[in-house]
């Protein structure tokens, strides 16, 4: 079955070390997204990619940063600037249209040590 | 600027009860209209969708409708099961060109609606 794979599902930092979340579509899909989700709060657009070797900041980019190499593969970094990295992170893929639906992994929470 | 706004929960209801989240929204351009659903420890599913004016999405007994004139999508069904307990999200997307011409959307979501549903 099609979909996207999140790894791994429980991350732990150190204070000052980078960190990077694994996200692995097997979709076919040209966009890919990471979104931070906070609780109770809505999701926020951190970076997305709309083809391979190409990303966009979305609207909370600084202390994160982004690869896209290959169509499969999006991996985001959470870099030590970043000064409260504890969230839930979900990625998403979708179709390059607006009236297709974005599909998510079930997500990596990442707490500080 | 785009935005979406729902009704503040937690959403408690009893089995069989009828639901309604309500969801409204701002954008610029016409966007198409999404409702997800996140159970515990889950990523986002799609729930149903609607692309233009007037257009009902419907699924697994829940149906919203685009309402342009309103600026709405709430979310009805009518009679909730237990397992219906999750947290509901409205999302919106507008079109965006890229340098190849092509259209695609960036999602702005509503903050979530938790619904518990008891027996």
């Amino acid at each position: 079955d099609g979909g996207i794979t999140q790894s791994p599902k429980y991350l732990f930092r150190k204070e000052g070390q980078n960190v990077t979340l694994s996200c692995e579509q097997n979709l076919n899909h040209d966009a890919m997204y990471w979104y931070r989700q906070d609780p109770g709060q809505g999701l926020r657009l951190i970076y997305y990619s709309q083809i391979v070797n190409d990303f966009q900041k979305g609207d909370i980019a600084e202390g994160y940063s982004v690869s896209r190499e290959k169509k499969e593969s999006f991996p985001l970094t959470v870099t030590s600037a970043q000064k409260n990295p504890t969230a839930f992170y979900l990625c998403a893929s979708s179709l390059r249209n607006r009236n297709q639906p974005q599909h998510f992994g079930d997500g990596t929470r990442l707490s500080i040590l | 600027g785009n935005s979406v706004t729902q009704m503040e929960g937690p959403v408690t209801l009893s089995e069989e009860a009828f639901l309604t989240i309500n969801c409204t929204y701002t954008a610029t351009g016409y966007p198409s209209l999404f409702w997800y659903v996140q159970y515990p420890g889950e990523g986002l599913q799609l729930l149903l969708k609607a692309t233009k004016a007037d257009d009902k999405g419907s699924n697994k007994g829940f149906e919203a409708t685009y309402r342009k004139e309103t600026t709405s999508f709430h979310l009805e069904k009518g009679s909730v099961q237990v397992s219906d307990s999750a947290v509901y999200f409205c999302a919106l997307s507008v079109p965006l060109l890229n340098a190849g011409g092509t259209s695609y959307g960036k999602l702005t979501f509503g903050q979530g609606t938790i619904l518990t549903v008891h027996p």
